[in-house]
């Protein structure tokens, strides 16, 4: 049972375009949710993270928006750069789980085009 | 500072046979987590160990699957009698007390 419904699966943008990936959970409990980039071949690496304590974290091009009420999250990848071409995996964890233990996301495979 | 190291990178296995993958955490390290990616699926947590004690395992198979994190040298994962369900990427993944946790690059068990 995937705890966190990630979507699409897949998606094909153009260069300077805007990428975004949505995730819902069910469990109310969460509440950490990291996004996390992976390149072929490679282990992922963690990109943002935000708590539910605030609706909107930004770190350069990336910027995660959080809808408590909806139990929903995005990953905006603004400008979109051939460089971001990865799989996306969201996550999320509980306070009672032990710190690294998350429910990830099935992924979604980015495709910048030039 | 090198980063989680795991080997080996790709293992072959005949089913039954037995799969040891080693996981050397970041220096300064000493939580270490294990998940399985199954192609075209997220990560699955399976274990998290800190030095010489399994702390929660409730993501392990209940049978063929063990893991240990020694006092001295890596954390190992140990698959016997493996079948061709057992092919999957294998993360190690570590962190500090509150820290970043930080994944290896994975290693890839083919079960033939």
């Amino acid at each position: 049972q995937q705890q966190v419904k990630q979507s699409p699966q897949s998606l094909i943008v153009q260069k300077g375009g805007i990428s975004i990936i949505n995730c819902a959970y069910e469990n109310t409990a969460f509440d950490y949710f990291p996004w996390y980039q992976q390149f072929p071949g490679k282990g992922p690496a963690l990109l943002i993270a935000i708590r539910p304590d605030v609706s909107e974290k930004k770190e350069g091009r990336f910027t995660i928006s959080f809808n408590k009420s909806a139990k929903q999250f995005s990953l905006h990848i603004m400008d979109s750069q051939p460089g971001d071409s990865a799989t996306y995996f969201c996550a999320a964890s509980t306070k009672t789980d032990s710190w690294g233990k998350f429910q990830f996301g099935a992924g979604t495979q980015v495709v910048v085009t030039p | 500072n090198a980063g989680v190291m795991q080997n080996p990178r790709h293992l072959v296995r005949r089913r039954g046979q037995e799969a040891r993958l080693r996981c050397s955490p970041m220096k300064g390290h000493s939580h270490v987590y294990w998940y399985r990616q199954l192609p075209e699926e997220g990560l699955k947590f399976m274990v998290y160990l800190q030095k010489e004690n399994i702390i929660d395992e409730s993501g392990m198979p209940k049978e063929r699957f063990s893991a240990e994190f020694p006092k001295e040298g890596p954390s190992i994962l140990r698959i016997q009698q493996v079948v061709r369900g057992d092919s999957a990427a294998y993360f190690c993944a570590s962190r500090t007390g509150t820290g970043e946790l930080f994944f290896g690059e994975g290693s890839r068990l083919t079960v033939l």
